[in-house]
């Protein structure tokens, strides 16, 4: 049983480039999320969902977009990385909002 | 984040008893989470209260005041593992009721010999 699977887990990116980190999980789950983690601090969330076709900002969205055109999977999309996004990733989901969180094994992304 | 407050730090000693302590906005509650995480690793869940009260896990208890907007994790026998952050969290309204979760900055454990 897999879960919640991230891709890729490493990736280094220049200033200006784009990526998508993919976000799977076999769960059958309504909700999604995408947090990010800076050293020291807790998660900050980027951008949620609660369904297949429906995504909503959460605290930290600027410079992120996200996708979710199939149930199973959650994409967050950098359209042009900035240092400033050198990050670790973590994606999770529950069955609804005050359902137990998921957690994928997260994704450092550095970008120089 | 969004009014959710923990200590940034804590050392404890092994075989001991430790409390770690988190304050929230009280407005829309919908629960609250604990988690712990190893450095390095995903959030892994510990508990989550609703109502009122000491919930407890084994060496693990979440307690909760929903009046007072606190809630504090109690870890009992301390072991070198336990040494970790630990993460409140709240379900805020968000695009469906209780669907944003927010995190506290974290707590990090650390446990002495």
């Amino acid at each position: 049983n897999a879960g919640v699977t991230q891709t890729p887990k490493f990736r280094v990116l220049k200033t200006g480039q784009s990526m998508t980190l993919l976000c799977a999980q076999d769960m059958n789950h309504e909700y999604m999320y995408w947090y990010r983690q800076d050293p020291g601090m807790g998660l900050r969330l980027i951008h949620y969902s609660v369904g297949e076709g429906t995504t909503a900002k959460g605290e930290v969205p600027d410079g992120y977009n996200v996708s979710r055109l199939k149930k199973q999977n959650f994409l967050l999309g950098l359209e042009s990385a900035a240092p400033s996004q050198t990050s670790v990733y973590f994606c999770a989901s529950n069955r609804q909002g005050t359902g137990e969180l998921f957690f994928g094994e997260g994704s450092r992304l550095t970008v120089l | 984040g969004q009014n959710i407050d923990q200590p940034t730090e804590m050392t404890a000693t092994e075989g001991a008893i430790v409390q770690i302590n988190c304050t929230y906005q009280t407005s829309g509650f919908n629960g609250l989470f604990w988690y712990q995480q190893h450095a390095g690793e995903a959030p892994t869940f510990l508990s989550y209260n609703v109502l009122d009260g000491l919930e407890e896990k084994g060496r693990f208890s979440s307690f909760l005041s929903r009046s007072k907007g606190y809630s504090y994790l109690l870890l009992k026998e301390l072991q070198m593992k336990d040494s970790a952050s630990y993460l409140c969290a709240v379900p805020r309204g968000g695009y469906s009721s209780a669907s944003k979760i927010i995190f506290g900055s974290g707590t990090r454990l650390s446990i002495r010999p």
